[in-house]
């Protein structure tokens, strides 16, 4: 079964500076695709950035990067230059495509909220 | 482009009574459709997925059910709500496909009382 773990609970970084938000995964399946999630106060999931296990290159989306980490099975999340409107809980979440040919559903991770600080 | 909605935003009910949630997805043909759960300050539980009308999967078993009755239409449904059933319901869009990331609704909050 896959899981995902996102360790930092909460994250506090100074208005323009850059932070990286922490996932780690397990899964045996060799096939598996990551994505990272914002979910401001106001609760709707904003999709940010996709991974995926064979990609040669680590995913960026303007300020928004990942840092691939195969062999340590970690997938962080850097987010460049911080905004104000940054502030909000950021979800590590995965599917896997396993060997039935199927992909599985996305297993999400518990969290972390970051705030920007003035 | 794509759109989803979802209805109502927020809604307070007594324990024991029914509950009905939609969704709707605009601009697709054939999504896959998603209910999540998300308890107040946790991250998100996957509790239906549909690939197609009348086809559902549940992933976790509770007094809650789930109905597709039209392609882009998805409904999460109890006949007797319990104080557990609070929470933040999401629903979700997506393409089939590994890389294809899910689309949310804004979400309704539910509390029970």
């Amino acid at each position: 079964a896959q899981k995902i773990t996102q360790t930092q609970p909460g994250m506090f970084v100074q208005e323009k500076e850059a932070v990286t938000l922490d996932c780690t995964y397990d899964t045996s399946d060799p096939s598996y695709g990551l994505f990272w999630y914002k979910q401001p106060s106001s609760g709707e999931m904003i999709f940010l950035i996709y991974q995926g296990s064979y990609d040669q290159q680590n995913a960026t989306e303007g300020r928004y990067s990942l840092n691939f980490q195969k062999a340590r099975k970690s997938a962080n999340l850097v987010i460049s230059a911080s905004q104000l409107g940054d502030s909000a809980m950021y979800f590590c979440a995965m599917r896997v495509w396993d060997s039935s040919g199927s992909a599985r559903q996305l297993t999400f991770g518990s969290g972390t909220q970051l705030t920007v600080l003035p | 482009s794509q759109t989803i909605h979802q209805w109502p935003a927020t809604l307070v009910q007594p324990v024991g009574s029914p509950l009905s949630l939609e969704c709707t997805v605009e601009g697709t043909s054939n999504p896959n459709l998603y209910w999540y759960r998300q308890a107040a300050g946790r991250g998100l539980q996957l509790l239906f997925y549909s690939v197609g009308i009348g086809q559902i999967s549940s992933e976790v078993p509770q007094n809650l059910s789930a109905s597709r009755p039209q392609d882009r239409q998805f409904i999460l449904s109890s006949k007797k709500l319990l104080l557990s059933d609070s929470g933040f319901y999401l629903c979700a869009w997506s393409l089939g496909g590994l890389r294809s990331p899910l689309h949310f609704g804004n979400g309704t909050r539910l509390t029970v009382t």
